[in-house]
């Protein structure tokens, strides 16, 4: 079955610092991969997402890259603020249509505090 | 344009009691789905929807959850008899369509069964 895998938390980081949040799967095929984020009080947003092998997905500062050969999808910011806060989930699409293919599997979560 | 929304936000009930959870998905949005998040378990997938029918139940943890959808839009969950571990929070998410791979997600109803 399909599985996804992200370093436990909390991490907490100083404001300006690097961030890289590990993120490894299991999945039949070729699978889409996402990060969503979760802020306190809010629901699941959509971060970024990537569909195949060595794209890169980005948004607000963030990337991810798929990387095939390692099943890896690792979450990473330059610089982070405190505004960026959050849980962080890792998750994957099966690229099987059928059964699954619908559903996203999730990671436990990070979640991330900065502070100033 | 608006969100997915779910209500109520929050919900405590007794144990053995039931109780009914609503999502309103995007307009348009002809998929649907329910996911659950609890501290033991994280997200689960629950049920979806392609219009009003729910091709795949599977994720549903006992015969006391059933789901519902009516008119290609609202869906309801609801839970019978509920018990302690039933206490989560549960999420409601929708897409353009099944294939589509952006689910877009509600601020979820937190359950708690005293």
């Amino acid at each position: 079955g399909n599985s996804v895998t992200q370093m436990e938390g909390p991490v907490t980081l100083s404001e300006e610092a690097f961030l890289t949040i590990n993120c490894t799967y299991t999945a039949t095929g070729y699978p889409s991969l996402f990060w969503y984020v979760q802020y306190p009080g809010e629901g699941l947003q959509l971060l970024l997402k990537a569909t195949k092998a060595d794209d890169k997905g980005s948004n607000k500062g963030f990337e991810a890259t798929y990387r095939k050969e390692t099943t890896s999808f690792h979450l990473e910011k330059g610089s982070v603020q405190v505004s960026d806060s959050a849980v962080y989930f890792c998750a994957l699409i099966s690229s099987y249509s059928g059964a699954g293919s619908y559903q996203l599997t999730f990671g436990k979560g990070t979640k991330l505090s900065v502070i100033p | 344009g608006a969100g997915v929304s779910q209500s109520p936000s929050n919900k405590v009930t007794e144990k053995g009691k039931d109780v009914e959870l609503r999502c309103d998905p995007i307009s348009g949005h002809t998929a649907l789905y329910w996911y659950r998040q609890s501290l033991g378990q994280g997200l689960e997938f629950l049920i979806y929807f392609q219009g009003n029918s729910a091709p795949d139940k599977s994720g549903l943890p006992s015969d006391r959850f059933s789901a519902e959808r009516t008119g290609g839009s609202v869906s309801t969950l609801t839970i019978q008899r509920t018990q302690q571990e039933d206490s989560a929070v549960y999420l409601c998410a929708s897409s353009l369509q099944w294939e589509s791979n952006e689910q877009y997600f509600g601020p979820g109803t937190r359950l708690t069964v005293t």
